[in-house]
C-alpha cells in the first residue's frame, strides 16, 4: 500500500514564525503536491514538484516555499506564519504522468491541522 | 485556468436513499475527472474516476456520468448507508505536456447518511 505522512497532525505556532512542515512517501512517486484545505473553498493546490530540486506554483503560492531534495520527501515552509494561514494542509503524491497514458491517482496524506496565533 | 463548481454543499439523506453531487468545469479539454473521498480524520481518497471518452462508469454502489457537451460530471451513490458518510470531492484535469498530473478540486459536499 502507498503510504503518505506528514510529520505533525497538529501544530500551532505563533505569528511571525517560520514553519517547515514535513511529507514523506513510500511509493518512489515522481510528483508530489502540497494542498490546503478550508470549508467552502476545497483542497487549492500550493505548490508541487515532478521531481527532485523541481517545482512549480500552484493557484496559491504566496507566503509558502517548499523544498525537495530527495524523491521521497517534500516540504512545505511558511517563512513567516500569519494567522491567515491557518488551514489544514495536505500533502499529496502520483506517479509521473506519462503521455496519452492518463493521470495517476493522487494518494494523500492525513493533513496537518496548522493553528497560527 | 480550469474552475470546478461542485453542488450541493451539504446533503443529508436517509439510509438506502440515492445521493447526487453534481460538478461543472470550465476547461473544456478536460479529460480525467475523479471523485475523492474525505472521511473524519483521514486524507481524501480516490473512489471513482471517468475519463473523457467513457460517458457512464460504474462500481457497485457508486457511478459517475460525464456530460463533455454540457461540461459537467455528477456522482451517483445508491442503497446508501451511514458508512458513506463523508466529505466528496470533485476533480477535473486537463492533460497536457507539462501537467504533471495536477488536479482541480471543487469544493466539496458533506453527505450525512442518517440511520
Amino acid at each position: 500500500d502507498v503510504k503518505v505522512t506528514q510529520s505533525s497532525r497538529y501544530l500551532v505556532k505563533r505569528t511571525g514564525e517560520k514553519v517547515f512542515l514535513e511529507c514523506v512517501q513510500d511509493m518512489d512517486h515522481e510528483n508530489m503536491f502540497w494542498y490546503r484545505q478550508d470549508p467552502g473553498l476545497g483542497l487549492r493546490l500550493i505548490y508541487f514538484s515532478y521531481d527532485v530540486k523541481m517545482k512549480e506554483k500552484g493557484d496559491i503560492p504566496e507566503g509558502y516555499s517548499v523544498s525537495r531534495e530527495k524523491k521521497e520527501r517534500f516540504s512545505l515552509i511558511l517563512e513567516s506564519a500569519s494567522t491567515n494561514q491557518t488551514s489544514m494542509y495536505l500533502c499529496a503524491s502520483s506517479l509521473e504522468n506519462i503521455g496519452t497514458a492518463g493521470v495517476d491517482e493522487q494518494y494523500f496524506g492525513p493533513g496537518t491541522r496548522l493553528t497560527v496565533t | 485556468g480550469e474552475n470546478v463548481e461542485q453542488h450541493p454543499s451539504t446533503l443529508s439523506v436517509q439510509e438506502g436513499d440515492s445521493a447526487v453531487i453534481k460538478c461543472t468545469y470550465s476547461d473544456s479539454a478536460s479529460n480525467y475527472f475523479p471523485w475523492y473521498k474525505q472521511e473524519l480524520g483521514k486524507g481524501p481518497q480516490l473512489i471513482i474516476d471517468i475519463r473523457s471518452n467513457v460517458g457512464e462508469k460504474k462500481d457497485q454502489r457508486i457511478a459517475v456520468t460525464l456530460n463533455k457537451t454540457a461540461k459537467h460530471f455528477s456522482l451517483h451513490i445508491t442503497e446508501t448507508q451511514p458508512e458513506d458518510s463523508a466529505v466528496y470531492f470533485c476533480a477535473a484535469h486537463r492533460m497536457s505536456g507539462t501537467s504533471y498530473g495536477k488536479l482541480t478540486f471543487g469544493q466539496g459536499t458533506i453527505l450525512t447518511v442518517h440511520p
